[in-house]
């Protein structure tokens, strides 16, 4: 009965392959989110989706691209894998934004580019 | 540009005093600001949110002050406990649907 959850948690690839980060809620939640912590531990958000539509896209590269078949469901396919890309990425999922409402995060993923 | 600042280093307190974290905002206003607690290997969990309009909040052993002259919030965990020890994040909202979090600060209660 987990709120927000995501897989894999972890995940080891080498540079330049393209890999996807699944993520789905069961709250009822019409906002997915995808943030990126990296080693110094700052949490960055990098997309939106309210209702299946892109609200938020954080100057991302644009090897990173999320899909959100569903309210309920938002992944995260990265092509062409940097060693820069290695970090935390959480899914979180809230009701509107910009009202106050709490985020609900995932347990997050690791990747790790060698 | 915003900027969201904690305490990078570690506080380290002692077991049933009151643990005092701070979060200083710049160049912008925001309407409210939330904590959150993060454990290690964990994703952040919503603690309190503050409107512009509260000077105060509080829940339990923890309370939250904003101090929108200041530009700052006080976080606070009166007779902390081990069980305390995490990373609190203070995030306040842009104004863009969106929160900005801080780099959080790490709370270290020995018994």
């Amino acid at each position: 009965d987990t709120a927000v959850s995501q897989t894999p948690k972890y995940l080891v690839t080498q540079m330049g392959n393209d890999k996807s980060i699944k993520c789905e809620q069961n709250l009822g939640h019409d906002t997915m989110y995808w943030y990126k912590q990296d080693s110094k531990k700052f949490l960055k958000i990098m997309f939106s989706y309210n209702n299946k539509e892109l609200i938020i896209n954080e100057t991302v590269p644009n090897r990173f691209s999320p899909k959100s078949p569903d309210k309920a469901h938002l992944n995260l396919h990265i092509n062409s894998l940097e060693l820069g890309d290695s970090a935390v990425y959480f899914c979180a999922s809230s009701q509107s934004p910009g009202q106050g409402n709490t985020i609900y995060f995932g347990e997050g993923s690791w990747l790790t580019v060698v | 540009s915003q900027k969201i600042e904690q305490n990078s280093e570690a506080l380290n307190i002692q077991e049933g005093k009151t643990a005092t974290l701070t979060c200083n905002y710049t160049n912008y206003s925001p309407a409210y600001l939330q904590w959150y607690r993060q454990d290690p290997g964990r994703g952040p969990v919503f603690l309190l949110l503050i409107r512009e309009n509260e000077k105060e909040k509080r829940k339990e052993r923890l309370k939250v002050t904003f101090d929108t002259t200041l530009k700052q919030s006080l976080f606070h965990i009166t007779a902390s406990q081990p069980a305390d020890s995490a990373t609190y994040l203070c995030a306040p909202n842009t104004g863009f649907q969106k929160l900005v979090f801080g780099t959080g600060t790490r709370l270290l209660v020995s018994p």
